[in-house]
């Protein structure tokens, strides 16, 4: 399996363009989350989704940001209007289930410019 | 609320020498934990997962433990190589709150030759 991969490695964008992470989990993998890592937060949960139901968003920062997975191979996280303090690497990461051991994708470093 | 905290946060060595790495958490209600290595612009790489009911995990010459009582875990590394130079992070799942991963901010590492 190639692992977690996501899309787009690189993304800048303008302040108040419209953004969106993809993500392709590792095969038969039931739960997806998704990461913010920042300088000055570190590692944070924004959501996770169990057999493609989100189960917690409350890491979710406002309501410019959703996430969907419409099976269980593909994930967006999306942000509209993008910030400059949105500018972070984002993180997909996928596990058997929900309490087994998480595996990253590479990110995608996003600058909102 | 889970607090994870990582001593030292930067520790440089010579090569070969074995080192110990330390994570501390708050709520000693864990389900499991993970460490994992992450290299400059990369995603993480899970090391090794130490379930509540363990106290220790190995793999090649990394060796974690974990001592729930006292909120513990260390991660030892034996005969450090350059290679070995990276972030190296925690996190613990909590029983109360499955799926979601808090991280430490992390230990950066070098390992000189």
């Amino acid at each position: 399996d190639a692992g977690v991969i996501q899309s787009p490695r690189h993304e800048v964008t303008e302040m108040g363009q419209e953004v969106t992470l993809r993500c392709k989990p590792i095969s038969g993998h039931n739960s997806l989350f998704w990461y913010r890592q920042t300088m000055m937060r570190g590692l944070e949960l924004l959501i996770y989704f169990n057999n493609n139901v989100p189960i917690d968003d409350s890491g979710m920062p406002e309501d410019r940001f959703s996430a969907k997975m419409p099976n269980a191979s593909f994930s967006t996280l999306k942000i509209q209007p993008s910030e400059p303090r949105d500018s972070a690497v984002y993180f997909c990461a996928s596990s058997l289930t929900a309490n087994t051991e998480a595996f990253f994708g590479q990110g995608t470093r996003l600058t909102v410019v | 609320k889970q607090e994870v905290t990582q001593i030292p946060a930067a520790l440089s060595v010579p090569e070969g020498e074995n080192l110990v790495l330390n994570c501390s958490f708050t709520d000693s209600a864990i389900y499991n934990l993970q460490w994992f290595r992450q290299d400059p612009g990369k995603g993480l790489t899970s090391l090794l997962l130490i379930q509540s009911s363990q106290r220790e995990q190995t793999s090649g010459r990394l060796n974690a433990s974990l001592d729930k009582s006292s909120g513990r875990s260390t991660l030892y590394i034996a005969a450090s190589q350059p290679g070995d130079s990276a972030t190296y992070l925690c996190a613990v799942i909590r029983g109360s709150t499955l799926g979601r991963l808090y991280f430490g901010r992390g230990t950066q590492l070098t390992v000189w030759p």
